[in-house]
C-alpha cells in the first residue's frame, strides 16, 4: 500500500496524558500537513511542513501541541497534557509542491481517533 | 479570510435520484482554487476535483458534474443517478492565492449524503 499512513488508529488516553501520532506520507511527497477534524465538523489546518521545515502553523496549534518532521519523511504530533476538548480526529495529509503544474491535490491518511477521558 | 458553507447538513435520496450538494464561499483573493472531497465512512478524504478562479467551465465527469459561478461564489456539486456506494460525506474546500501549494485548506462543514435502496 503506498498511500498515506497513519498511527495508531485509535487511542484512547486519561486526562493529562501526553500522546504521539505517527504519519508516513506517500514517499516522493515533500509536503506533509496536519489537520483535526471533530464530529460533524469538516478538518481544520493544524500545520504543514516543507521537507524538514514546519513552514505554517495554525493558532489552533497550542504551546501543549508539538509536531515533527526530522528527515522530511515521517512525522509525528504529540499532544502533552490532553485535554477532553483535544478529542478529535487527527489526520495526515502529504502533496507534492515541485516545478510542475500545481494540482492542489492532497492524500489523506485515514486519520488517527483520539479520544480522552 | 477565507470561509466555505456547506448549508445542508443532510440529505437523504434514493437510488438512481440526482442530487446536488451546495457550496458557497468567500474569499479577498482574485486567485484562488476550489475542491471537492469524499469521507466515506472508513474516513479517508479523498480527492474529487479542484477548480481554481480564472477557470469557470463546468466539468462533467461521468455522474459527477461540477458548477462553478464566480458571480453567486458557488462551487456546486451534482451526481447523477445516484448509487448506493455515493453514500458519504462531502466536503468543499477553498485555498486562496497565498496558498497556492494548498498548505491550507478551508473546508466547509460537510453534507452527510445517503443514497437509500
Amino acid at each position: 500500500d503506498t498511500g498515506v499512513s497513519q498511527n495508531p488508529r485509535h487511542k484512547i488516553t486519561k486526562r493529562g496524558q501526553n500522546v504521539t501520532f505517527r504519519c508516513d506520507p506517500i514517499s516522493e511527497h515533500n509536503r506533509l500537513y496536519w489537520y483535526r477534524q471533530t464530529l460533524g465538523q469538516g478538518p481544520e489546518f493544524l500545520t504543514y511542513f516543507q521537507n524538514e521545515a514546519q513552514l505554517e502553523k495554525s493558532r489552533l496549534l497550542s504551546d501543549r501541541f508539538s509536531a515533527e518532521r526530522p528527515k522530511g519523511s515521517f512525522s509525528t504530533l504529540e499532544i502533552q497534557r490532553t485535554e477532553q476538548g483535544d478529542s478529535a480526529m487527527y489526520l495526515c495529509a502529504s502533496s507534492y509542491s515541485g516545478t510542475g503544474p500545481y494540482t492542489g491535490e492532497l492524500f489523506f491518511g485515514e486519520g488517527s481517533r483520539l479520544t480522552v477521558l | 479570510a477565507q470561509k466555505v458553507t456547506q448549508a445542508q447538513t443532510e440529505i437523504s435520496v434514493v437510488e438512481k435520484e440526482d442530487v446536488t450538494l451546495d457550496c458557497v464561499y468567500e474569499t479577498r483573493d482574485t486567485t484562488y482554487y476550489l475542491f471537492w472531497y469524499k469521507q466515506p465512512p472508513s474516513g479517508e478524504l479523498v480527492f474529487l476535483i479542484r477548480r481554481n478562479s480564472f477557470d469557470e467551465q463546468n466539468e462533467i465527469s461521468g455522474r459527477y458534474s461540477w458548477n462553478f459561478q464566480k458571480s453567486t461564489s458557488s462551487f456546486n456539486f451534482t451526481i447523477t443517478a445516484s448509487q448506493v456506494v455515493d453514500s458519504a460525506v462531502y466536503f468543499c474546500a477553498l485555498s486562496a492565492s497565498g496558498e497556492t501549494s494548498g498548505s491550507r485548506l478551508t473546508f466547509g462543514e460537510g453534507t452527510q449524503l445517503t443514497v437509500n435502496p
